[in-house]
């Protein structure tokens, strides 16, 4: 199983929809949690962490659930310029990151 | 205020041929870390530092070598290139460990023929 795994998509939405992904992770004892975001040909960028409590930063919702092992990214009013490669990012207990593969979106006019 | 700065952003190399690929950071950040992204995968580790002098094996070492000699400078050395190593190089740091999330370069797309 691999430590982090995410659907890579792509999910083709319209604008103004709503769209949400999950990432499954492995390791039961991972503290920290992560989106990045990565456009085409581009280095990841963070979105947002991830919250034991659940977090919002504008129209981005993630939650945690560490009795599941998943956390997921709520995305509200889709915008074309949220086109882009979400990364689940998880602390597997060793010094780095461990990323996921990565969920492809695609918001359509 | 330039955050993580990768050189060259584009290289080709012959099989068999060696190069570094440089990274530098402003930020003051202890720790560094070194991965690679082939085409439609994830990142994965190379190598990582957590402060000068002291480096560490991550998932896919072999074929590559590190050092930290000062805390802005992580190069990555590739001997005797191989096709298998054609991939997006990714420099990263964070200011104490994983937790807090990284900076990234912007990247070094290499392709070995």
């Amino acid at each position: 199983r691999k430590e982090v795994e995410q659907d890579p998509g792509p999910f083709n939405v319209p604008e103004g929809a709503t769209v949400a992904f999950n990432c499954t992770y492995s390791n039961s004892a991972s503290q920290s949690f992560f989106w990045y975001r990565q456009d085409c040909r581009k280095e990841p960028k963070l979105l947002m962490s991830v919250y034991s409590s659940g977090n919002e930063d504008g129209r981005f919702t993630a939650q945690l659930n560490r009795a599941s092992q998943y956390i997921s990214l709520l995305i509200r009013d889709s915008k074309l310029s949220d086109s882009a490669t979400y990364l689940c990012v998880v602390d597997t207990g060793r010094r780095a990151l461990t990323f996921g593969s990565g969920t492809r979106l695609q918001v359509q006019p | 205020n330039a955050g993580v700065t990768q050189t060259p952003k584009f290289r080709i190399l012959k099989i068999g041929q060696s190069m570094t690929l440089q990274c530098a950071q402003d930020m003051n950040h202890n720790y560094m870390y070194w991965y690679r992204q082939d085409p439609g995968m994830g990142l994965k580790l190379i190598y990582y530092s957590v402060g000068a002098g002291i480096t560490d094996k991550g998932e896919v070492p072999n074929g590559y070598n590190v050092s930290r000699s000062t805390t802005e400078d992580f190069p990555l050395r590739l001997e005797l290139a191989a096709p298998s190593q054609t991939s997006v190089y990714f420099c990263a740091s964070s200011y104490y460990d994983s937790n807090y999330g990284y900076t990234f370069g912007s990247g070094t797309r290499l392709t070995v023929v």
